[in-house]
């Protein structure tokens, strides 16, 4: 599975839009981009995922580049309780280890 | 809504101790993960299963066993419990082995042994 790199802590306004990168730079063509996120005390919570388009739902969006060696998730109304871990995974669909890999993640705080 | 619970949120237990950890899920899902989470290290997967009665071990299953018995209860077993175990744990179900794969988290047992 391709490694991700992301910085370890960023800030944003409450309101104003989080813009959370990751590098993937060793992505291979049928790996998926996830991200999740971790709220203090509690367990992991899917946000998105995507291949190679540009995905939005209800909680963000997602864009990857065109060479898919990044990409950046989205909040668009930073809130206080969007103060979270965010986690960027790469994975290939199937095989026999059905697990995502978590790394460290970047700590976002959302400032009043 | 997918639920997982966890057997204890808070656990003390002593050096040497037999520790069970449960995990159940109510959505009927095949697969089933147990990961701890320690400061600095993010989640690291122990074990996971994909179906009733089969284990894989994941990135460090050392000191650790598992048993599914039922397709919705995944048990971590810690057979002699260490202070290197204190950690928090994590149980999460998954739906398949599709390409698209969204895993459902419990809220997490803190053990601590001493």
């Amino acid at each position: 599975d391709a490694k991700t790199t992301q910085p370890t802590s960023m800030d944003c306004a409450e309101g104003r839009a989080a813009n959370l990168p990751c590098n993937h730079s060793t992505i291979s063509g049928n790996e998926y981009v996830y991200w999740y996120r971790q709220i203090h005390s509690q367990g992991p919570q899917y946000i998105i995922h995507g291949l190679k388009n540009n995905e939005t739902n209800e909680m963000a969006s997602l864009i990857i580049t065109e060479d898919r060696k990044s990409s950046t998730l989205i909040l668009p109304h930073a809130t206080l309780r969007d103060t979270a871990v965010y986690y960027c995974i790469v994975r290939a669909p199937g095989g026999g280890a059905n697990n995502l890999f978590f790394g460290t993640g970047t700590r976002l705080t959302v400032i009043p | 809504d997918v639920k997982v619970t966890q057997s204890s949120r808070y656990l003390v237990k002593r050096t040497g101790e037999k520790v069970f950890l449960e995990c159940v899920q109510d959505m009927d899902h095949e697969n089933m993960f147990w990961y701890r989470q320690d400061p600095g290290l993010g989640l690291r997967l122990i074990y996971f299963s994909y179906d009733v009665k089969m284990k894989e071990k994941g990135d460090i299953p050392e000191g650790y066993s598992v048993s599914r018995e039922k397709k919705e209860r995944f048990s971590l077993i810690l057979e002699s419990a260490s202070t290197n175990q204190t950690s928090m744990y994590l149980c999460a179900s998954s739906p398949g082995t599709g390409p698209f794969y969204e895993q459902y988290f419990g809220p997490g047992t803190r053990l601590t042994v001493t």
